[in-house]
């Protein structure tokens, strides 16, 4: 039974350029959410998703950053016209129902903006 | 708003010994759960330990125990019998419901080194 996937494990993107940063969720698991880890911080929560639905997006930045999770396929967080501040750690974790207190995280991508 | 407080930001401990890391929280919700997680060098995220808000029984998991003081408002992680794997970071996280997201909300962690 694998566990959350996330790919790329690490990206390296130059400023201006476009990051997506996939996450397959476990089987049998319909909900995602995305977290942000900043160098020497905890995990900051960016968005919830359900399958094809954005439930929670209140800690995403306003502009630049977007996240999917389509009926196929994995959720994706998409990061537009990267930054220096982009440069960060970026978990997403997986729960099978809604109330549920487990949440499984993935081993993360590192994304370095040069 | 939620808000987790480690005031630890490095522990050091003798191999076989126990030792405590803090945690505070600040909410006004009712209705929580309380986590840690060990975060290796690696990088990945492994969920150790859960208490939920009405839990009366402290919860333990192996060689993790939690000291839930309610009134305190802390959930302190108690690691017996560390060993060299023990070392990492340790975060601790609330949930809190919202709508219907159960987001958790981090610490800024503390990290463990073990001593040989």
């Amino acid at each position: 039974n694998a566990g959350v996937m996330q790919n790329p494990r690490h990206l390296v993107r130059r400023r201006g350029q476009e990051a997506r940063l996939r996450c397959s969720p476990m089987k049998g698991h319909s909900h995602v959410y995305w977290y942000r880890q900043l160098p020497e911080e905890g995990l900051k929560f960016m968005v919830y998703l359900q399958k094809e639905n954005i439930i929670d997006e209140s800690g995403m930045p306003k502009e630049r950053f977007s996240a999917e999770f389509p009926k196929e396929g994995p959720s994706i967080l998409r990061i537009q016209q990267v930054v220096r501040g982009d440069s960060a750690a970026y978990f997403c974790a997986s729960s099978p129902r809604e109330g549920s207190y487990e949440q499984y995280f993935g081993p993360g991508t590192r994304l370095t903006v040069t | 708003a939620q808000k987790i407080t480690q005031t630890q930001p490095g522990m050091f401990v003798q191999e076989k010994e126990a030792v405590t890391l803090d945690c505070t929280y600040d909410t006004s919700d009712q209705s929580y759960g309380l986590f840690w997680y060990k975060q290796p060098s690696s990088g990945e995220m492994i969920f150790l330990i859960y208490q939920g808000s009405y839990d009366e029984q402290n919860a333990t998991e192996g060689r993790y125990s939690l000291n839930f003081q309610k009134a305190r408002k802390s959930a302190n992680l108690v690691i017996s019998a560390s060993q060299l794997g023990d070392s990492a970071m340790y975060f601790c996280a609330m949930r809190v419901k919202r709508g219907s997201n159960y987001k958790l909300t981090f610490g800024k962690g503390t990290l463990l080194t073990v001593n040989p």
